[in-house]
């Protein structure tokens, strides 16, 4: 089956820096690629995904990207502020509607 | 406006007890699944059901078994609650075909004493 790696585990950013979390991923065949927010006590939240017949993706402050050749994405914020601190999580859609997911990035941003 | 609703935030339950998770979904979705999430673990795949009726196992199914008998309600039974089955069981669903990701609930954090 799909195996979804994600770095790093914790990521510890100044207000104002930008996060970068990264996802690999081993099935050549998978082509929806989701990422999810989760604040405390709350279920995770889709906040951007992308799809393999694009490379990049922006919404605001976030963006994912895409490389295929490589079997990777990452999501990146920007100017990332307090109430971006949580549990990201990169997921792959394996065969069917199944997503497997990342272990979960700890962002912290100190104000 | 709350679209997947775990019928409990919080429970405690003794060693061997039969327990029962809800699930409820207002969005006419077709797919609904059961996760569980774990620290440094992320988020595995329990079970999961394409339709009323329909079960499919996930990841890692022992201990565990659900009921589908509507396509709003989704239930997860642990058969005989163990202690290595405290967790944070999470509900979601979506459509088919997977347009937009998961909605899942708020979680329902489960300790087996």
């Amino acid at each position: 089956g799909e195996n979804v790696e994600q770095h790093p585990s914790t990521l510890s950013v100044q207000e104002g820096d930008s996060a970068v979390i990264k996802c690999t991923y081993s099935d050549s065949a998978s082509n929806y690629f989701p990422w999810y927010k989760q604040e405390l006590g709350k279920g995770p939240q889709l906040i951007i995904d992308i799809r393999s017949n694009v490379g990049e993706k922006k919404d605001q402050r976030i963006a994912v990207t895409l490389n295929k050749t490589a079997k990777h994405f990452s999501l990146h914020i920007t100017e990332t502020q307090p109430e971006d601190s949580a549990v990201y999580f990169c997921a792959v859609q394996e065969y069917g509607n199944k997503l497997v997911f990342g272990a979960g990035t700890i962002l912290r941003v100190k104000s | 406006d709350v679209k997947v609703t775990q019928s409990s935030r919080y429970l405690v339950k003794r060693t061997g007890e039969k327990v029962f998770l809800e699930c409820v979904q207002d969005m006419d979705h077709e797919n609904m699944f059961w996760y569980r999430q774990d620290p440094g673990l992320g988020l595995r795949l329990i079970y999961f059901s394409y339709d009323v009726k329909m079960k499919e196992k996930g990841d890692i199914p022992e201990g565990y078994s659900v009921s589908r008998e509507k396509k709003e309600r989704f239930s997860l039974i642990l058969e005989s609650a163990s202690t290595n089955q405290t967790s944070m069981y999470l509900c979601a669903s979506s459509l088919y075909p997977l347009e937009s990701g998961y909605t899942f609930g708020s979680g329902t954090r489960l300790t087996v004493v």
